[in-house]
């Protein structure tokens, strides 16, 4: 069975660094993009970027490209979402989804990370 | 960078009714079009992927058609359960979504 599971929930300040984990299981990890997805409290969602695991080669949408650095342990089956200072703005659920030519077929099931001081 | 269109953004029917949401883009695109459900407190689930194709277990009320900037989502009756928030999406952008609710 194909999962994703997502670390547990965040409460942080602003300013810190925060790195939260999404690790695969029932398929071949290596061989399928990665990517991540922020849902701000009721709204829509926004796809951050992707990673190749095999590879690491990652692409990010142009709104978070150098707001966050995505990575990927292969070893471990698991991908990183990361921010070096956070801040309030970045409330959000982030979702983890796995990416192929039929879309994102397998999610997890999502972080909360709250932002506040 | 494509955008996407969502029409309308809350639609209100009945069970038992038919739904039809648009996903309109602003460009000519390929057939890599997907939709997405998603119900509060959940992660989002496929529905369809490449404009047409029914994701596993979907039910067959779920329909995808069209081409070229014009996509549409059909349920066909609706179920109690099919009352969510639906997303198209093409490579790494998503519409801004579709409220279905009760009538």
């Amino acid at each position: 069975e194909v999962q994703l599971v997502q670390s547990g929930a965040e409460v942080m300040k602003p300013g810190e660094s925060l790195k939260i984990s999404c690790k695969g299981s029932g398929y071949s990890f290596i061989n399928f993009w990665i990517g991540w997805v922020r849902q701000m409290p009721g709204k829509g969602l926004e796809w951050m970027g992707v990673i190749y695991p095999d590879d690491s080669y990652t692409r990010y949408s142009p709104s978070f490209q150098g707001q966050v650095t995505i990575s990927v342990d292969k070893s471990i089956n698991t991908a990183y979402l990361q921010w070096r200072s956070l801040r309030a703005s970045d409330t959000a659920v982030y979702y983890c989804a796995r990416r192929s030519t039929s879309g994102a077929d397998y999610w997890g099931q999502g972080t909360l990370v709250t932002v506040s001081s | 960078e494509i955008v996407l269109t969502q029409s309308p953004a809350t639609l209100s029917l009945s069970p038992g009714e038919r739904a039809t949401l648009s996903c309109r883009a602003s460009q000519s695109v390929t057939s890599y079009l997907a939709w997405y459900q998603q119900k509060p407190g959940q992660a989002p689930r496929l529905l369809i992927y490449d404009a047409s194709i029914r994701a596993t277990d979907i039910p067959a009320r779920f329909s995808g058609s069209g081409s070229g900037t014009d996509l549409t989502l059909t349920i066909s009756s609706l179920e109690p359960e099919d009352f969510a928030v639906y997303y198209c999406q093409l490579e790494e952008t998503f519409g801004q979504g579709t409220k279905l609710e009760i009538k």
